[in-house]
């Protein structure tokens, strides 16, 4: 069955501090693999994506996820936290090679809260 | 790009009542999305438009559930004779043609759904 874990629901870091959240995937083949960051209020909004090449790739508001073929892992970091990254990050994943579903399969999520 | 919008924010109703959202996609996007997120877990496919027709529907979404985008523009999602397990955030996205699954996928800050 397809799926998506995030391990960890909750985790708190001092600003300034690096951070890693970690997400695991079940799936046939490799998927593309998103990462989004829900704040109180607001839609999701895309921090970054993996659909093929460079396995280490960039994203907004400085951070960056490394995908893992071996440990089917794709793990969002970010090396000094703000406090405005508060919020909650999700994995998702989605079919590879192509096509219009946009049927993500998502985990449940992590809450990030900072602390000064 | 005035993003994607959706109507009412909250949604307050009584067991057994009608409700329905309405979604307005960023404009000349031809996909639109529903998704569920109940609370503790990631966001949930339910259906997907491509302009007017609707190509894909989740189990998810019962009988009570009817979603239409009659013009291909905005869209509406019915619940009928809710029930306390229909309480969750519905969110809508859009995405535009040509597009890679999640390449461009913009979602609206939701319609959180509480049945008393």
């Amino acid at each position: 069955a397809q799926s998506v874990t995030q391990p960890d629901i909750h985790i708190t870091v001092s600003e300034g501090a690096s951070l890693e959240l970690r997400c695991n995937y079940s799936y046939g083949a490799t998927p593309y693999l998103f990462w989004y960051v829900q704040s109180p209020g607001q839609g999701l909004q895309l921090l970054l994506k993996y659909f093929s090449g460079d396995t280490l790739v960039q994203g907004i508001k400085g951070f960056e996820a490394e995908f893992k073929r071996s440990q089917s892992s794709f793990n969002l970091r970010k090396p000094s936290v703000h406090w405005s990254d508060a919020a909650e990050y999700f994995c998702a994943v989605g079919p590879p090679g192509g096509g219009a579903t946009n049927k993500l399969i998502f985990g449940t999520g992590t809450l990030l809260a900072v602390q000064p | 790009d005035t993003g994607v919008s959706q109507d009412p924010r909250h949604k307050i109703t009584k067991r057994g009542q009608n409700v329905t959202f309405r979604c307005d996609p960023i404009s000349e996007h031809n996909r639109l999305y529903w998704y569920r997120q109940t609370l503790g877990q990631g966001p949930e496919f339910l259906t997907y438009f491509q302009n007017e027709a609707q190509l894909e529907k989740s189990r998810l979404l019962s009988d009570r559930f009817s979603a239409e985008r009659p013009k291909g523009s905005f869209s509406t999602l019915e619940i009928q004779r809710t029930e306390q397990g229909d309480s969750a955030m519905y969110l809508c996205a859009s995405s535009p043609r040509g597009t890679a699954d999640g390449e461009k996928l913009f979602f609206g800050s939701g319609t959180q759904l509480s049945v008393l």
